[in-house]
């Protein structure tokens, strides 16, 4: 069964960077997944796919301070130069799975 | 300009019943499969079911199998989710979803609410 695995939370300081992981399940590595962010009170947003190689595809009008990578089974997020308005959950996802979210708090 | 628009989101009372719709505009709706989410009230994103192209085949999650009934009408360009038995479980906004060839989500709707409640 496919399992995607996020930490709870996260925090990071305005102006710095973080990284947030996804990991798949066993016999499930080579899955692409989708970042998806949800800011308070708001819908999800499409951020990009994240494939096994690393590459990535990112939503329209997506900032460039967003970007993805990979390591095995795991799927990273990074966000880079945090603002404050990306303090908000994210979501990883494939087919019917979705992790259950980071909290990202920008101190 | 991709838009998706849930509406028919109510309170509703244990073992109810209620259609949600999504209207979709900006782009050729009949040749995506299409999904509905939700959310319960703090909690993370669940998948709820899916629907092909031409609505031949359709998927749900376990917890609404038989009460619910994913449907779409391309020369609308909408989808709908009929919902049958509803209990507080339900409760939750419930998304759609454009999905793309490799199962992932790159459009959303705001979402419509589903109040269970007596």
């Amino acid at each position: 069964q496919l399992v995607l695995t996020q930490s709870p939370s996260a925090s990071a300081s305005l102006g710095a960077s973080v990284k947030l992981t996804c990991t798949l399940s066993s016999g499930h590595k080579n899955y692409a997944i989708a970042w998806h962010q949800q800011q308070p009170e708001k819908g999800p947003r499409f951020l990009m796919i994240v494939n096994s190689d690393g590459s990535h595809s990112k939503g329209d009008g997506i900032p460039y301070r967003f970007s993805g990578s990979s390591s095995g089974a795991e799927r990273y997020l990074t966000i880079s130069s945090l603002q404050s308005e990306d303090e908000a959950d994210y979501y990883c996802q494939t087919w019917g799975a979705f992790g259950g979210g980071t909290k990202l708090t920008v101190l | 300009e991709v838009q998706l628009v849930e509406s028919g989101g109510a309170l509703v009372q244990p073992g109810g019943s209620l259609r949600l719709s999504c209207a979709a505009s900006g782009f050729n709706f009949n040749t995506y499969w299409m999904s509905w989410v939700r959310q319960a009230p703090g909690k993370g994103l669940e998948w709820v079911a899916k629907i092909k192209q031409d609505g031949s085949e359709t998927y749900y999650v376990d917890s609404v199998k038989g009460r619910f009934t994913v449907s779409r009408d391309n020369t609308k360009n909408a989808m709908y989710l009929q919902m049958n038995g509803v209990g507080a479980e339900d409760t939750a906004i419930y998304y759609c979803a454009r999905a793309v060839i490799s199962g992932h989500f790159d459009y959303w709707g705001q979402g419509t609410l589903l109040i269970v409640s007596s």
